[in-house]
């Protein structure tokens, strides 16, 4: 079966620390990865995407994420959080069956304390 | 840029009530998705289109009915609304199958 899993609800963490957004899916066939960001009251913004190539994919305000196949992971970092980033982050997967439509994880509250 | 658009931004329902929520992109993608969101499970797909004429439905449908009768258009109806289908609804769009899909800034909507 297709799925995808955010480990974490709910990622507490105070300013200028390091974060990790864990993500897994499971899957049968080639998948194209997503991270998503939701700010308070607004819609999904892409914040990057694996479709193929270099493993390690940089993204937007300073996250970067890192495709793992034998894993079937697909982890969000950040080294350093401002308050700003105070938002949920939804993994997503696109499963390269028979059309490229997304499949969600269930989000992760990130709140980033002073 | 206006990309995609939805109306409205908020809206409340009493049980039993009927209402659209539209959504418009100009981006002259084929490709326009419903979705929506609840605490703690993610997004679900309601319905989809491939492009005008041509609509199916996703994960979560009952309850709702679509219509794409332009490639801008993918209005999303509820018939006889239920406090169950409180939620964020976001259309979205994507040209094709380029991975890429943009949403729109979402709807939230109370049924009471």
């Amino acid at each position: 079966a297709q799925s995808v899993t955010q480990l974490d609800s709910q990622v507490p963490v105070f300013e200028e620390a390091p974060v990790e957004l864990r993500c897994n899916y499971s899957s049968s066939v080639s998948v194209y990865l997503f991270w998503y960001v939701q700010y308070p009251n607004q819609g999904l913004q892409l914040l990057l995407k694996y479709l193929s190539g270099s493993t390690l994919v940089k993204g937007i305000n300073g996250f970067e994420a890192e495709f793992n196949k034998s894993q079937t992971s697909f982890h969000l970092r950040k080294p350093s959080v401002h308050i700003s980033d105070t938002a949920e982050y939804f993994c997503a997967v696109s499963f390269l069956s028979y059309d490229y439509k997304l499949s969600f994880g269930a989000g992760t509250t990130v709140t980033v304390r002073a | 840029n206006a990309g995609v658009t939805q109306t409205p931004k908020f809206r409340i329902l009493k049980i039993g009530q009927s209402m659209t929520l539209q959504c418009t992109q100009d981006m002259n993608h084929n490709y326009m998705y419903w979705y929506r969101q609840d605490p703690g499970m993610g997004l679900k797909l309601i319905y989809y289109s491939v492009g005008a004429g041509i609509t199916d439905k996703g994960e979560v449908p009952n309850g709702y009915n679509v219509s794409r009768s332009t490639t801008e258009d993918f209005p999303l109806r509820l018939e006889l609304a239920a406090p169950s289908q409180t939620s964020v609804y976001f259309c979205a769009s994507q040209q094709g199958l380029w991975p890429t899909i943009y949403f729109g800034e979402g709807s939230w909507l109370t049924v009471v």
